[in-house]
């Protein structure tokens, strides 16, 4: 499979709820990204991974954790989450290091609905 | 706090109308402009993009920007729009040599066949 997947595609979590979003890049890029897209609201970027270290944290609840565990791969593990973090989280790759700001390439989203 | 701005939040264009979409930024430094489409049920894609040089970039599907530096402007034109148009569009600047970009809330556009 190409370019970048993320599964799952729906996930409904209550509050206490522990899961995981994943997300795989088939591009051979060096950097990932999570983004947060929330009704009437722009993207917000959450966090970035450049060869799986991580190199930008805007400030993002606790209750979301990232993994890098290979450039490939990046986790967002979600732990007692509230009803306002239901939305599309967005995962993307982008081929620089550097951060030059190249051309990102974006998954499909996992739409999370918190009970 | 550097933000993006676009104006228009819903579009309604007949077929052959043509198309500006607004995108202001607010960043006292060099950037790096793009603009992203989402098609129905697919993912988000970049149009065209602006790192230096001619400040009227092309990008796929008959689509231009112009960046005007003194208006912090980087506007989305299309002389005729098509049905397949229909998308939603996101303005976003870096800034260079940072990993952060910064999306406009995007706007749909709707094509009227």
């Amino acid at each position: 499979e190409t370019g970048v997947t993320q599964t799952p595609r729906h996930l409904v979590m209550g509050m206490t709820n522990k899961k995981s979003l994943k997300c795989e890049q088939h591009l051979g890029h060096n950097a990932m990204y999570w983004y947060k897209q929330s009704a009437k609201k722009p993207l917000e970027l959450m966090f970035v991974y450049s060869l799986e270290e991580r190199v930008e944290n805007n400030s993002v609840p606790s209750r979301f954790s990232p993994e890098c565990p290979n450039s490939s791969h990046l986790f967002l593990h979600l732990h007692t989450l509230q009803p306002e973090d239901s939305a599309l989280y967005l995962c993307a790759s982008s081929r620089e290091r550097t951060g030059d700001g190249g051309e990102q390439f974006f998954g499909p989203g996992t739409r999370l609905t918190v009970l | 706090a550097q933000s993006v701005s676009q104006h228009n939040h819903h579009v309604i264009l007949s077929e052959a109308a043509s198309l500006e979409l607004g995108c202001n930024y607010s960043y006292g430094g060099t950037v790096n402009l793009f603009w992203y489409v989402q098609y129905p049920g697919q993912h988000l894609q970049l149009l065209l993009k602006y790192f230096s040089g001619d400040p009227l970039v092309k990008g796929i599907k008959g689509f231009e920007a112009e960046f005007i530096k003194s208006k912090f402007s980087f506007n989305l034109r299309k002389p005729s729009v098509q049905w397949s148009d229909t998308a939603e569009y996101f303005c976003a600047v870096n800034a260079p040599g940072t990993y952060k970009y910064i999306f406009g809330t995007g706007t749909r556009l709707k094509v009227l066949a």
